[in-house]
C-alpha cells in the first residue's frame, strides 16, 4: 500500500526566507503526489500535484515542489514566505491499481513569524 | 469556480439524534468523497462515489450512511453517534471520468464541524 511521511511536525521560518516542507512517499509502483494547504476551520486547498513530466512542479501562491524518485521525496518550497503562508500543510500520494485512492500524510504546521 | 460547499458549518448532537451533512457541488464533477479528520491529524477517507454509485466504503460503521441522490449532491446521514465521532467531516469532489481517475485533483469543502454530546 502506498503512503506518505511528513518528518517534520513543525516548520518554523521568518517572513522573506525560503521554507521547505519535507515529504517522503513509498509506493510499488508510479507515484501520483498532491500537496494540500489547510488554513484553521477551513477544508483543504489543492496547491500542486505530480503525475509525470517535469520533476519541478510550480503550483498556486508561488508555491513549488520538486519530485526525487532517487530520494522518493516531494519537498514542498518557496523562495519567500509570507507571513499568510502560516498554515497546516498535508502531502498526499495516490498509486495506479489501487482504489484507496489518496493517503495522506500526518501534516506539517509551518509558522512564518514576521 | 472550484467551489464545493457543505452544510452546516457546526453541529452539536446527542448520541440518539439523527442528523444528516449536505454537500454540494456544480463542477460537474463524477466523484464525490466523504472524509472524517480529527484534530491535527490528517483527513481519513470515509465513502467513495462515482456516477453516483457508492465505489469505496473504508469499513465505515453503519451509524453513517451516506447517499448520492445526483450527480451534484452528497449527503451523509448520522445516527446514533459516539462522542468518539466528533470531528471534521470533510466533502470533496473531482472529475472522475471512466471509473475513479486518482490522478485528478480533488476539491475539499470549508467541512462540517461534528460534536456530538
Amino acid at each position: 500500500a502506498q503512503s506518505v511521511a511528513q518528518p517534520e511536525d513543525q516548520v518554523n521560518v521568518a517572513e522573506g526566507n525560503p521554507l521547505t516542507v519535507k515529504c517522503t512517499y513509498s509506493v510499488s509502483g508510479n507515484p501520483y503526489l498532491f500537496w494540500y494547504v489547510q488554513y484553521p476551520n477551513r477544508g483543504l486547498q489543492f496547491l500542486l500535484k505530480y503525475i509525470t513530466g517535469d520533476n519541478l512542479v510550480k503550483g498556486s501562491y508561488g508555491f513549488e515542489a520538486e519530485f526525487n524518485k532517487s530520494q522518493t521525496s516531494f519537498h514542498l518550497k518557496k523562495p519567500s514566505a509570507l507571513v499568510s503562508d502560516s498554515a497546516l500543510y498535508f502531502c498526499a500520494v495516490s498509486q495506479l491499481y489501487n482504489n484507496n485512492d489518496m493517503r495522506f500524510g500526518a501534516g506539517t504546521r509551518l509558522t512564518v513569524k514576521p | 469556480d472550484t467551489e464545493v460547499t457543505q452544510t452546516p458549518k457546526h453541529l452539536v448532537m446527542g448520541m440518539t439524534n439523527k442528523k444528516s451533512l449536505k454537500c454540494e457541488q456544480h463542477m460537474g464533477h463524477r466523484a464525490m468523497y466523504w472524509y472524517k479528520q480529527k484534530a491535527k491529524k490528517p483527513p481519513e477517507l470515509m465513502f467513495v462515489y462515482s456516477y453516483e454509485k457508492l465505489s469505496i466504503n473504508e469499513s465505515v460503521p453503519s451509524r453513517f450512511s451516506p447517499e448520492c441522490p445526483n450527480s451534484s449532491l452528497l449527503n451523509l446521514h448520522l445516527h446514533a453517534l459516539q462522542p468518539e465521532d466528533s470531528a471534521l467531516y470533510l466533502c470533496a469532489s473531482s472529475q472522475g471520468g471512466a471509473g475513479l481517475r486518482i490522478t485528478d485533483t480533488q476539491y475539499f469543502g470549508p467541512g462540517t464541524r461534528l460534536t456530538v454530546l
